[in-house]
């Protein structure tokens, strides 16, 4: 089954604590991006891909870097979380040319405390 | 960046009456805009994609218009069933086309279609 796989689906951490959000698809998308959702402000894009080892910024990068260094895979990483990095995250991918729009994965729902 | 809106009330429908979406953008007119249907707590489901030289696509039901002059689009859903009650997100690529930039989304619209 074509899909974007996100681990954990939930997360409760602490404040510092460095964690990583997996996310994989096997639909050999060239393009990749993260996103985060909350009330009231939709979903906003944090970093970027369009193929290995190139990735840019969103526009909500602070606190966050990614990789993406095989294909099919492009963590994003929390160096020192905040509370204010509580929120619900998206990986999603595409291919080049997305007339067939980007496929989500299921989320990631970070709770920092 | 783009500024999309998108009605932000709940927009309440009655059944197997037609359902408009309206997306309104404010800078430049993208290469292509699309739809996209979310469930409370579920990744946002791609639905439609129109590009800019073309006027109007169609996916049973679906509807999509695209006018550049106006800088908006119409999302329609004829015949609307309860099942089609959630919210529709629109969203603009960021750069010349392909995706390549990611897309800006429009905050959703909650779509409710009522028995």
């Amino acid at each position: 089954e074509a899909q974007v796989t996100q681990n954990p689906r939930y997360l409760i951490t602490v404040t510092g604590k460095k964690l990583t959000v997996t996310c994989s698809q096997n639909m050999n998308h060239e393009y990749m991006s993260w996103y985060r959702q909350d009330p009231g402000l939709g979903l906003r894009q944090i970093y970027y891909s369009m193929n290995v080892e190139v990735t840019d910024k969103g526009d909500v990068p602070e606190g966050y870097k990614v990789s993406r260094k095989e294909k099919r895979n492009f963590p994003l990483i929390l160096e020192s979380p905040s509370p204010n990095q509580t929120s619900l995250y998206f990986c999603a991918s595409s291919y080049r040319d997305s007339y067939y729009g980007y496929t989500f994965g299921s989320g990631t729902r970070l709770t920092v405390v | 960046s783009q500024k999309i809106e998108q009605n932000s009330e709940a927009l309440n429908i009655q059944e197997g009456k037609t359902a408009t979406l309206t997306c309104n953008y404010t800078n430049y007119s993208p290469a292509y805009l699309q739809w996209y249907r979310q469930d409370p707590g579920r990744g946002p489901v791609f639905l439609l994609l129109i590009r800019e030289n073309e006027k109007e696509k169609r996916k049973e039901r679906l509807k999509v218009t695209f006018d550049t002059t106006l800088k908006q689009s119409l999302f329609h859903i004829t015949a609307s069933q309860p099942a089609d009650s959630a919210t529709y997100l629109c969203a603009l690529d960021e750069g010349t086309g392909g995706g390549a930039d990611g897309l800006t989304f429009g905050k959703g619209t909650h779509l409710i279609i009522q028995p």
